[in-house]
């Protein structure tokens, strides 16, 4: 089984700020790399999938990056809607397996 | 629009069974491979099961293994997943997820979710 980690586990950030996520893979993943937002409540959301590109509808201030083992996550400039935890999860091989997540927080 | 509907939820003792339905709408279910996901209370996500679109393919963590089968009705657009000899650490949020393609992959679009609890 593939292990995802993530970090950091917790960041806080202000609004308008550049923020970057990373994501380990334990081998590598090649392009298998997607990202998810998740806000208290609710389901995920796909942002990235193929490791840097954007699903439907997501917001160009989202980008992604990477292949192989190490991945990123970017989102430019922090709105207020932004604040969530983010997964990474590949889906190189069975089992898919997500990271830990990181939990992006108002500073 | 696209829409998943789980249901089947519930509080079971440990050792019971559930079966979870999805039933989806808004899209060609029958082109799209499917899964289970699931999040305990306060936790991350966790891949359960899966399958592909015409359900000849399936997929289980192990710790399910032998315990769960997951399975679609294609002229019903349902998914379902029927739950055995349940355990106390299968108390989670089930989310029935939409793979981007046929194979699997990504999920695109996830349903709100049906509460499973496991204890005595």
């Amino acid at each position: 089984e593939i292990v995802m980690t993530q970090s950091p586990a917790t960041l806080s950030v202000s609004p308008g700020e550049r923020v970057t996520l990373s994501c380990r893979a334990s081998q590598s993943v090649r392009s298998s790399l997607a990202w998810y937002q998740q806000k208290p409540g609710q389901a995920p959301r796909l942002l990235i999938y193929g490791a840097s590109t954007r699903a439907t509808d997501i917001p160009a201030r989202f980008s992604g990056s990477g292949s192989g083992t190490e991945f990123t996550l970017t989102i430019s400039s922090l709105q207020s809607e932004d604040f969530a935890v983010y997964y990474c999860q590949h889906y190189n091989n069975w089992p898919y397996t997500f990271g830990q997540g990181t939990k992006l927080e108002i500073k | 629009e696209v829409q998943l509907l789980e249901s089947g939820g519930g509080l079971v003792q440990p050792g019971g069974s559930l079966r979870l339905s999805c039933a989806a709408s808004g899209f060609s279910f029958a082109n799209y491979a499917m899964a289970w996901i699931r999040q305990a209370p306060g936790k991350g996500l966790e891949w359960v099961s899966a399958l592909t679109a015409s359900g000849a393919i399936t997929y289980y963590v192990d710790s399910v293994k032998g315990r769960f089968t997951i399975s679609r009705d294609n002229s019903k657009n349902t998914l379902y997943l029927q739950m055995n000899n349940l355990r106390a650490e299968d108390t989670a949020l089930y989310y029935c997820a939409k793979a981007i393609e046929v194979s699997g992959g990504p999920r695109d679009y996830w349903g709100q979710g049906t509460q499973v609890t496991v204890s005595s």
